[in-house]
Order: structure tokens, then sequence, then C-alpha cells
């Protein structure tokens, strides 16, 4: 049954710490996306990666947010420093764009900075 | 900037009735509108798409209806079943990206037995 997974599920932390969170893709997908999802403003796309390359990072806050692929089978977020702010559910998608423009979701990290 | 208009934000109907859900959009470019199922505690699910050149997609209990030129689309669910209480995510394409999309806000639909 093939789909994506992140890690961890659920993330307690203080402000000012950093926070990784993990996804690996389903295997043979190319592309990558990270959303946010909030109350207030819903899903935002934070990133979007095509064969491990960054084509799109304009709605990450560049100062405190990074993301990278070190290799297909591994997708990382990074906040540092955390702030209350950053609180959201986080999802990570894969997809095949060539073949369809479907998003495949993980089930998200929840993250609460206290 | 664009953006995806959905309603109703809550949907609450009796089990076998039908649901219906709308979206406007501003984009005029965009050609590309999927709805997306999220259940409790999971990641949104793909249920239907619909492309600019098609007026109307059906897939089992499920449609989705297009209106260009009005800029609007929405979603029929027919013979509704307590699985299909969720919350419904529309969205559009930005332009013709394949990849960035503008979304709703979501409809918390509520089938009642």
């Amino acid at each position: 049954d093939a789909r994506v997974t992140q890690t961890p599920r659920h993330k307690v932390t203080e402000m000012g710490q950093e926070v990784t969170m993990r996804c690996q893709p389903i295997l043979g997908h190319n592309t990558v996306f990270w959303y946010r999802q909030t109350m207030m403003q819903g899903l935002e796309l934070l990133a979007y990666f095509r064969n491990r390359a960054p084509l799109d990072d304009s709605g990450m806050p560049k100062d405190r947010f990074s993301a990278e692929m070190p290799d297909a089978t591994l997708a990382t977020l990074k906040i540092q420093p955390s702030e209350p702010r950053d609180s959201a559910v986080y999802f990570c998608a894969s997809g095949l764009p060539v073949s369809s423009t479907e998003a495949f979701f993980g089930q998200g990290t929840r993250l609460t900075v206290v | 900037g664009e953006n995806v208009e959905q309603h109703p934000s809550t949907l609450s109907v009796q089990e076998g009735d039908s649901a219906v859900i709308k979206c406007t959009y501003s984009d005029s470019a965009s050609n590309y509108f999927p709805w997306y199922k999220q259940e409790l505690g999971k990641g949104p699910q793909l249920i239907i798409d619909i492309r600019s050149n098609v007026g109307e997609k059906k897939d089992q209990r499920i449609a989705v209806t297009l209106n260009k030129t009005a800029k609007h689309f929405s979603l029929h669910i027919t013979e509704t079943q307590p699985e299909d209480s969720a919350v419904y995510f529309c969205a559009a394409s930005k332009g013709d990206s394949n990849y960035q999309l503008i979304w709703g806000a979501g409809t918390k639909l509520i089938i009642k037995p």
C-alpha cells in the first residue's frame, strides 16, 4: 500500500528550538510538496520540489524555514528558531506531474510551539 | 490576488440526501479544478477533478460541474452515507500551473443518520 510517510506525527517544542519534520514520498514519485494548514489560513503551499530540486519556495518564510531533499526518499522541513505562530499541521505530499496532477498527502505533523 | 471562495462552510444533510458544495474562482487562466476530501486526523485525498475543457465529470455518487464563463464549479454528492462526513476542499490551478493550487477554505459536511 503506497503512501507518503511523515514523522513525527506530533511535536511539542519550546519557542526558539529547532524543529525537523521528515517525509518519505511514494516510491517513484518525483514531485514533493510541503503544505501548512491552520484554521485561519487554510492550506498554504510552502515549497515544491521536482526531481529533488526546489522549484518554488516562495510561500516559505526564508529567515527561519528551510526545505531540502537529501535524496529521492527523504524530504525535510526545518524551522529554526521556532515560534508560537508556527503551530500548525504540516503536510507533505508527493506526485507525478507528467501522468497526473494529483498530490498524495501524508498524514501530517501536528506542531505545537509553546 | 487570485482567490477561491467556497460555500457553505458547514453543510448538514440527512443520510441518503444529496449535498452540493460550490466554489468560485477569480483567475480566468485557471484550467484545473480538483476536489479533496479530508477526514479527521488525515491528509487531504483527491476525490475528483475536472479540467477546463470539460463541463461535467462523474464518478459513481460524486460529480463535478464547471461553468467557465461564470467561473464557478460545484461538487455534487448523491445518496450520502455516513462515511461521506469530512471536510471538502475545492482548489483551482494558479493559471495553467501544474502544481500551484489556490485552495478554498473548506466545507465541513455532516451526514445525519
